[in-house]
């Protein structure tokens, strides 16, 4: 059974870094195919993909905020870790990880984390 | 690159059939295969119904439909029932080797 779990501050103060880590079991990222993506939601308002790994290292990020993110693994802790610089309160927002269709394509994520939800604010 | 374009809101009656369009570009819809769909319930992570324009995961309702035009990809939800009545988001792959959402679509079973 495949589970992803977010962790990590629920606020933090404009311009700094959020740390994000996404835990999970029942797959291994270091197995060809499997790769692991960063969605998050405003409230109240869509979803923004903002970050993807894949089993071999290759990493992908949203070209307007691409500046701002690094996505890394860490097999051996099954963890993969966002970090988001220059925090402001407009990134405000629940973050979701999200495990990738073994057979799909690049975007079809079919195991969800609950999320977590980070408030930017002095 | 834009949001996809997905209508604010969509309502039918328990029983009828609902369409939902998702409209993109030549650069990300209308060039891939790899558009997929996903339910929203409120407070809710999201959920897989369609993947590659019009494959469905194991365990999600035959009810649920993908087709793709164009530059624009359809969720179809046939039988419509009221646990239906929630946010559905498409996704689509992209020329820059990206992935982009759409704006969201409401579904209300009246």
């Amino acid at each position: 059974q495949i589970t992803l779990k977010e962790s990590g501050p629920t606020l933090v103060k404009p311009t700094q870094t959020l740390t994000l880590t996404c835990t999970f079991s029942g797959f291994s990222l270091s197995t060809s195919g499997v790769g692991v993506g960063w969605i998050r939601q405003p409230p109240g308002k869509a979803l923004e993909w903002l970050a993807f790994i894949y089993w071999d290292d290759d990493k992908r990020y949203s070209p307007s905020l691409k500046s701002r993110l690094t996505i890394t693994k860490d097999t051996s802790k099954n963890h993969v870790v966002l970090t988001m610089t220059n925090m402001d309160p407009v990134d405000t927002a629940t973050y979701y990880c999200a495990h990738r269709h073994p057979t799909a394509g690049l975007g079809a994520f079919d195991i969800w984390g609950q999320g977590t939800v980070v408030t930017v604010s002095s | 690159q834009s949001a996809l374009t997905q209508p604010a809101s969509v309502s039918g009656s328990p029983g009828q059939s609902i369409t939902i369009s998702c409209t993109g570009t030549s650069s990300d819809v209308g060039g891939y295969k790899y558009v997929s769909w996903y339910q929203q319930h409120p407070g809710k992570a999201p959920k897989l119904m369609i993947y590659d324009v019009s494959n469905r995961p194991s365990g999600v309702s035959n009810r649920f439909s993908g087709s793709k035009s164009g530059n624009t990809a359809s969720l179809t939800i046939s039988g419509l029932q009221a646990e239906d009545e929630a946010d559905y988001y498409c996704s689509s792959y992209t020329s820059s080797s990206t992935l982009v959402f759409g704006g969201g679509t409401k579904v209300t079973v009246l």
